[in-house]
């Protein structure tokens, strides 16, 4: 059974800060994926990678990073947290092809105050 | 890029009864259509799909139908269960490249009356 985990359940930043999400899966998948989640809204693609040390621009990347070192663990990285970057974040996983839907992580509930 | 659009936002009905989620897709190169369903405070779970070669596709009181000249696809959920009750994304994937990256509907809330 694909796992993915995400390191914090729930955040509470400040203004300012540098914040870092970090997710792993154990299943060898190539591709990963950084959602935010907001009411009315769906998911929304931040940022994604298809192998380490690639990346791609999603739909909403500004004022979001994220590095890819390791196959393993996909980190999304909010250089200074704003407060409307309060959200779900959700990591998903994907093997090659992407014959199948994600497997998602449990998510990480921030709050920027 | 791809758009979804997903109708109703919120859905209320008696258990028993029958749901049906729409969602319309801008991109005709399209090729992979998953519903998911979050429960309260959980992840999304995968629960059907179907691929742009099928027409329609059934897993015991769920079913997704697709019309691809009209770019919109359905959820169908029959005899309906308090623990059908969540909230329900579908999602389409861009065809033409093997990253698959879903662009989401908004959700519907579905919420089921015993």
């Amino acid at each position: 059974d694909v796992k993915v985990t995400q390191s914090s359940r729930y955040l509470v930043k400040r203004t300012g800060e540098k914040v870092f999400l970090e997710c792993v899966q154990d299943m060898d998948h190539e591709n990963m994926f950084w959602y935010r989640q907001d009411p009315g809204l769906g998911l929304r693609l931040i940022y994604f990678s298809y192998d380490v040390k690639m990346k791609e621009k999603g739909d909403i990347p500004e004022g979001y990073s994220v590095s890819r070192e390791k196959k393993e663990r996909f980190s999304l990285i909010l250089e200074s947290a704003s407060t409307n970057q309060t959200s779900m974040y959700l990591c998903a996983s994907l093997p090659a092809g992407g014959a199948a839907g994600y497997t998602f992580g449990s998510g990480t509930r921030l709050t920027v105050v | 890029g791809e758009n979804v659009e997903q109708h109703p936002s919120t859905l209320s009905v008696q258990e028993g009864d029958s749901a049906v989620i729409k969602c319309t897709y801008s991109d005709s190169a399209s090729n992979y259509f998953p519903w998911y369903k979050q429960e309260l405070g959980k992840r999304p779970q995968l629960i059907i799909d179907i691929r742009s070669n099928v027409g329609e596709k059934k897993d015991q009181r769920i079913a997704v139908t697709l019309n691809k000249t009209a770019k919109h696809f359905s959820l169908h959920i029959t005899e309906t269960q308090p623990e059908d009750s969540a909230v329900y994304f579908c999602a389409a994937r861009e065809g033409g490249t093997s990253y698959g990256k879903l662009t989401f509907g908004q959700g519907t809330i579905l919420t089921v009356h015993p």
